[in-house]
């Protein structure tokens, strides 16, 4: 079946720090690519998706590339703030009603 | 822009105990989901809904049943809680295809099994 795999379960950074958070995927046919983020006490929110090869998807100065080639969709961004501390889901989309997650990111910053 | 509200907040239950939990969205969409959210493991998908009195089985379904008798919301019952399970259930719901249109996510509800 599908799955996702995020092989940084914890990235600590200060402030100013590029971030990259890895996310490699295993899918059949061609899914959509998500990164959600969540904040302590709320659910996860939506950051952006791509669904084609080479297409950028980016939000609030995060993106990520879908690559068919490496299977991946890797999270970066040039200078992490703060307020960016949550932590950080990709998930892979059917096409349907189904979307798989992979087991998170828990990004801290340090001011 | 709409809301999901989760009930309750926080569940504290005994073992063997049978727990229901409530969410209610305005959005109007069409599509609600159930996911389970342990330390470590993500969101595991538990039951989806995509239109009232629908219910379609996830990944994890063994142990849950699920109720959408309103458009607007979507229960999900704990059958037999298990001692000393912890976990947050999170409740989301999507206009379109979840596995492509945006999913919009409640704050959860912690469960904690005595």
């Amino acid at each position: 079946g599908d799955s996702v795999t995020q092989t940084e379960g914890q990235v600590a950074l200060s402030e100013e720090d590029f971030l990259t958070i890895h996310c490699n995927y295993s899918a059949s046919g061609y899914p959509a690519l998500f990164w959600y983020v969540q904040y302590p006490g709320e659910g996860p929110q939506f950051l952006f998706r791509a669904s084609r090869d080479k297409e950028k998807g980016s939000s609030r100065g995060f993106e990520a590339t879908y690559d068919k080639g490496t299977t991946s969709f890797h999270l970066r961004k040039a200078s992490v703030q703060e307020s960016d501390s949550a932590v950080y889901y990709c998930a892979l989309g059917d096409m349907g009603y189904k979307l798989t997650f992979g087991t998170g990111t828990s990004l801290l910053v340090d001011p | 822009g709409g809301i999901i509200t989760q009930t309750p907040k926080f569940l504290i239950g005994q073992e063997g105990q049978k727990l229901t939990l409530k969410c209610q969205q305005n959005f109007n969409h069409d599509t609600m989901y159930w996911y389970r959210q342990d330390s470590g493991k993500g969101l595991r998908l538990i039951y989806y809904s995509i239109t009232e009195n629908d219910l379609q089985k996830g990944d994890l379904s063994e142990g849950y049943d699920a109720s959408r008798e309103k458009k607007s919301s979507f229960s999900l019952t704990v059958t037999s809680a298990q001692k000393n399970e912890m976990a947050v259930f999170l409740c989301a719901s999507s206009l379109g295809l979840g596995g492509w249109a945006e999913q919009f996510f409640g704050p959860g509800t912690r469960l904690t099994v005595l």
